[in-house]
């Protein structure tokens, strides 16, 4: 099946500095990639849409100059939080689309951890 | 807006149980439901689908009825296996490709 990889699988980072998580869609071209934040015990909330060579859509309530999303190929975004504090601790996990239309069905990458100090 | 509730967990289970995790959801028009599951270490998966009402997703084992007059997905099996051990996540998928996740469900399923 298809595969979804993310990078870093954890990361851990001092307030006021800048973290940079890689998906990767590995057998196959993603015309749609998402962004995604599970806080312990509750939903995954989506922050973001993504279209290759497209600026990303944010969901209501995300800072999009905090959010930067890059989807600059068929197979790789990235999500860079700016100036991490610790409120932006979450485990972030992205998925990957293949086709158009109404194909509906999303890939998911294994989630990155993000710790802030 | 759109929402998904599931029930909490973990559900802890012998092996061979009968399992069910309930999932009731609230959505304007049609949604599409599913069940994804997420073994350790992994993404999540997809495990099973149903796109209208009284549609019955199945996959692996796993069973799931769409109900619309109880607005409910519960999910169900009959004979839980150890391997079966995941957090498993209620969704829906409205019209705009996005989809709404519930908190997820531990199952822990014991020898």
């Amino acid at each position: 099946g298809a595969v979804v990889s993310q990078h870093p699988s954890w990361v851990i980072c001092k307030s006021g500095t800048s973290v940079k998580i890689e998906c990767r869609s590995l057998d196959f071209q993603a015309t749609t990639m998402f962004w995604y934040r599970q806080f312990p015990k509750q939903s995954l909330m989506l922050m973001a849409t993504s279209n290759e060579g497209s600026k990303a859509t944010y969901e209501q309530g995300v800072e999009k100059d905090k959010f930067l999303i890059n989807h600059a190929s068929l197979t790789l975004s990235t999500l860079t939080v700016t100036s991490a504090h610790p409120e932006d601790s979450s485990f972030y996990i992205c998925s990957a689309r293949a086709g158009t239309g109404n194909s509906y069905e999303q890939y998911f990458g294994p989630g990155t951890r993000l710790t802030v100090t | 807006g759109d929402s998904v509730t599931q029930m909490e967990g973990p559900v802890t289970l012998s092996e061979e149980a009968f399992l069910t995790i309930n999932c009731t959801y609230t959505a304007t028009g049609y949604p599409s439901l599913f069940w994804y599951v997420q073994y350790p270490g992994e993404g999540l998966q997809l495990l099973l689908k149903a796109t209208k009402a009284d549609d019955k997703g199945s996959n692996k084992g796993f069973e799931a009825t769409y109900r619309k007059e109880t607005t409910s997905f519960h999910l169900e099996k009959g004979s839980v296996q150890v391997s079966d051990s995941a957090v498993y996540f209620c969704a829906l998928h409205t019209g705009f490709q996005k989809l709404v996740f519930g908190t997820g469900t531990r199952l822990l399923v014991s020898p």
